[in-house]
């Protein structure tokens, strides 16, 4: 089984719609990200986590909101999706200075 | 504003030739940086980390290496194949943002058979 997985994979939403993404992860490690990635653009951070009461806010927060509900797990919502939200989407989690992915979510808001 | 910058974009080769991607950043305080392989679609495989310490790492077919004054790392892949072929990413730790990482744009590699 892969150590950390995402669901969905794939989702088309429509635009104000509510949409939780959940990550999970076996490696036991702390820290947990959430990244979004658009073509041309590279990975941009979302959220961090470092434990499960210590949640942070990276460069492009808003819009977004997230729950550490248990050191192997955190998730990602939209509150009121938009078309520009549209991107994929992935988790991350990290121990010393190493970061292991998830597969990706591919999100589209139409 | 730190940043990092993958140049070129894209890069296209014949199947063994050896070849060298570059990453550049901004602030040469850094604690690391990894090197990750994406396909298509799909997620993103760690290649290479190097610490702020060591000035080069192997795998295989692959060297990277790092010089924090000059703000550069380069990846170097010999004798490159078609499965090569994807989207080379690097990722930065700066100093001044511990355990938060900032990735460059990436180069986009196809290697022709």
């Amino acid at each position: 089984d892969a150590d950390v997985t995402q669901t969905p994979r794939n989702r088309i939403t429509k635009t104000g719609k509510r949409i939780m993404l959940e990550c999970s992860q076996t490696k036991g490690h702390d820290r947990m990200y959430w990244y979004r990635q658009d073509p041309g653009l590279g990975l941009r951070l979302i959220y961090y986590s470092f434990d499960v009461k210590d949640i942070n806010k990276g460069e492009i927060s808003d819009g977004y909101s997230v729950s550490r509900q248990a050191q192997a797990k955190f998730s990602l919502s939209l509150e009121s999706a938009i078309p520009n939200q549209t991107a994929l989407y992935f988790c991350a989690t990290a121990t010393g200075t190493e970061q292991y992915f998830g597969p990706g979510t591919r999100l589209t808001v139409t | 504003k730190q940043e990092v910058t993958q140049i070129p974009a894209a890069l296209s080769v014949p199947e063994g030739e050896n070849l060298v991607l570059n990453c550049s950043f901004t602030d040469s305080a850094i604690y690391n940086l990894q090197w990750f392989r994406q396909d298509p679609g799909k997620g993103l495989t760690s290649l290479l980390l190097i610490q702020s310490s060591q000035r080069e790492q192997t795998s295989g077919r692959l060297n990277a290496s790092l010089d924090k004054s000059s703000g550069r790392s380069t990846l170097y892949i010999a004798a490159s194949q078609p499965g090569d072929s994807a989207t080379y990413l690097c990722a930065v730790e700066f100093t001044s943002g511990t355990y938060k990482y900032i990735f460059g744009t990436g180069t986009r590699l196809k290697v022709l058979a």
